[in-house]
């Protein structure tokens, strides 16, 4: 089973910051990472598929990057409705996994 | 507009079973791979199971194989997991997805529905 391990658990940024959030795999799944956003109460929701392509809908200040086992997710300027919990998720192997999650909370 | 809607979360004992279905709007159902995903309270989110457009592949987490069935009913727009041998370890949010890629799927989910609530306790 591929681990994916996430950093930092948390990270606290003040709104208009730029932030970058960490995610590496125990083993290379080439470009096959995707990157979801959960708010409390509510379901996950796809940002970034590909590694790097956004999802219908998400805002330019969303970017993914990285191929193999190390990836990252930029948020340009956080907006309020930034302040979430994100996850990575990888879908080269099997089973399917996710990482642990990145806490992105208000400074 | 795409709308999921999870149901049969309840409590349950150890040992017990349960049925939970998805009823899937808005999209061409038989067209999409679909998943199980949980998520158990204060933790992180974990892939249980697919199923293809068709039913006839399917695939399950270590942790679920031999206990939980995935099926669908295309015809009915719905998807089930069926839940035998229960345990405490399966208390979670169970959320049913859709796949964003049509055919045999990309394994990456792009709607979710709410999730229906199951718990396993004595």
């Amino acid at each position: 089973e591929i681990v994916m391990t996430q950093s930092p658990a948390t990270l606290s940024v003040s709104p208009g910051e730029r932030t970058t959030l960490s995610c590496r795999a125990s083993q290379s799944v080439r470009s096959n990472l995707a990157w979801y956003q959960q708010k409390p109460g509510q379901a996950p929701r796809l940002l970034i598929y590909g590694a790097s392509t956004r999802a219908t809908g998400i805002p330019a200040r969303f970017s993914g990057s990285g191929s193999g086992t190390e990836f990252t997710l930029t948020i340009s300027s956080l907006q309020s409705e930034d302040f979430a919990v994100y996850y990575c998720q990888q879908y080269n192997n099997w089973p399917l996994t996710f990482g642990g999650g990145t806490k992105v909370e208000i400074k | 507009e795409v709308q999921l809607v999870e149901s049969g979360g309840v409590v349950v004992q150890p040992g017990g079973s349960l049925r939970l279905s998805c009823a899937a709007s808005g999209f061409t159902f038989d067209d999409y791979t679909m998943h199980w995903v949980r998520q158990a309270p204060g933790k992180g989110l974990e892939w249980v199971s697919l199923i293809r457009w068709d039913g006839g592949s399917t695939y399950y987490a270590d942790s679920v194989k031999g206990r939980f069935t995935i099926s669908r009913d295309n015809s009915k727009n719905s998807l089930y997991l069926q839940m035998n041998s229960l345990r405490t370890e399966d208390t979670a949010l169970y959320y049913c997805a859709k796949d964003i890629g049509a055919g045999s799927g990309s394994y990456t989910f792009d709607y979710w529905g709410q999730g229906t609530q199951v718990t396993v306790s004595s």
